[in-house]
C-alpha cells in the first residue's frame, strides 16, 4: 500500500487561505468518508484536526476545514497565522486487510 | 484526562527484537469504544501506521510489517505492547502509541513518543 500524496509544502501569508491535497485511491480514500488530518509541530506528537473528512474534534479552530471528491481529500486553512506553521498529515482507513495510511506529509510555512 | 507513555529501550541491535509498552491513564483501555495503534515516524519522515488493537486482543497489521509484528494487550496493567523483530537500521523512528477511535477511524489521543534507534 502506498503512501498518499501530498504536496512537500504550501506557503501562505497571515491571513490568507491555504489548501492542501491528499490524493489516493479507490480503495482507500476514494472508498471511504474517514479521512482524517494531523498537525505536527516540530518534536511533537501530532495533533487530530479532523476527521471524517470534514468534522473537527473539540478545541479546534473553526479555520481548519476538510473536504473530499472522489480520491482527493483537502485541508483548508483560513485566516493564517504563525502557530498554523507546521507539518500536516493525511490518513485514511482502506479496509480491514490493509488498515490505515498515511499521506506523504506537507510542510506549511507562514510567510 | 486520558494519557498515553511510551517506554523501552531506546537502542536496539540489529538483528534483534524491538519491544515497546504503551500505559494508558486517567480512562480504561477496555472500552468497547476504542482501538489501540503504534505508529512510527522515521527521522526527517512521514508517518506510518504499525499495527493496531482492541480490548479482546484482536489485531490488525500493516501488511508491509506484518511478517515482524506482534501488538497484544494486557488490559490487567492498562497497558499494550509493540514486539517488532529482525530490526534492521530501517526501523530506526519515533514510535508513537495512539487511541483509535473505532467509529470515526482517527487517532484522536496520542503518546509523546520514543526515539528508538537500531546500532550495534
Amino acid at each position: 500500500q502506498s503512501a498518499l500524496t501530498q504536496p512537500a509544502s504550501v506557503s501562505g501569508s497571515p491571513g490568507q487561505s491555504i489548501t492542501i491535497s491528499c490524493t489516493g485511491t479507490s480503495s482507500d480514500v476514494g472508498s471511504y468518508n474517514l479521512v482524517s488530518w494531523y498537525q505536527q509541530h516540530p518534536g511533537k506528537a501530532p495533533k487530530l484536526m479532523i476527521y471524517e473528512v470534514s468534522k473537527r474534534p473539540s478545541g479546534v479552530s473553526n479555520r481548519f476545514s476538510g473536504s473530499k471528491s472522489g480520491n482527493t481529500a483537502s485541508l483548508t486553512i483560513s485566516g493564517l497565522q504563525a502557530e498554523d506553521e507546521a507539518d500536516y498529515y493525511c490518513c485514511s482507513y482502506a479496509g480491514s486487510s490493509t488498515g490505515y495510511v498515511f499521506g506523504t506529509g506537507t510542510k506549511v510555512t507562514v510567510l | 484526562q486520558l494519557q498515553l507513555q511510551e517506554s523501552g529501550p531506546g537502542l536496539v541491535k540489529p538483528s534483534e527484537t524491538l519491544s515497546l509498552t504503551c500505559t494508558v491513564s486517567g480512562g480504561s483501555i477496555s472500552s468497547s469504544s476504542y482501538y489501540w495503534g503504534w505508529i512510527r515516524q522515521p527521522p526527517g519522515k512521514g508517518l506510518e501506521w504499525i499495527g493496531s488493537i482492541y480490548y479482546s486482543g484482536s489485531t490488525y497489521y500493516n501488511p508491509s510489517l506484518k511478517s515482524r509484528v506482534t501488538i497484544s494487550v494486557d488490559t490487567s496493567k492498562n497497558q499494550f505492547s509493540l514486539k517488532l523483530s529482525s530490526v534492521t537500521a530501517a526501523d530506526t523512528a519515533v514510535y508513537y502509541c495512539a487511541r483509535l477511535r473505532a467509529a470515526t477511524r482517527a487517532f484522536d489521543i496520542w503518546g509523546q513518543g520514543t526515539m528508538v534507534t537500531v546500532s550495534s
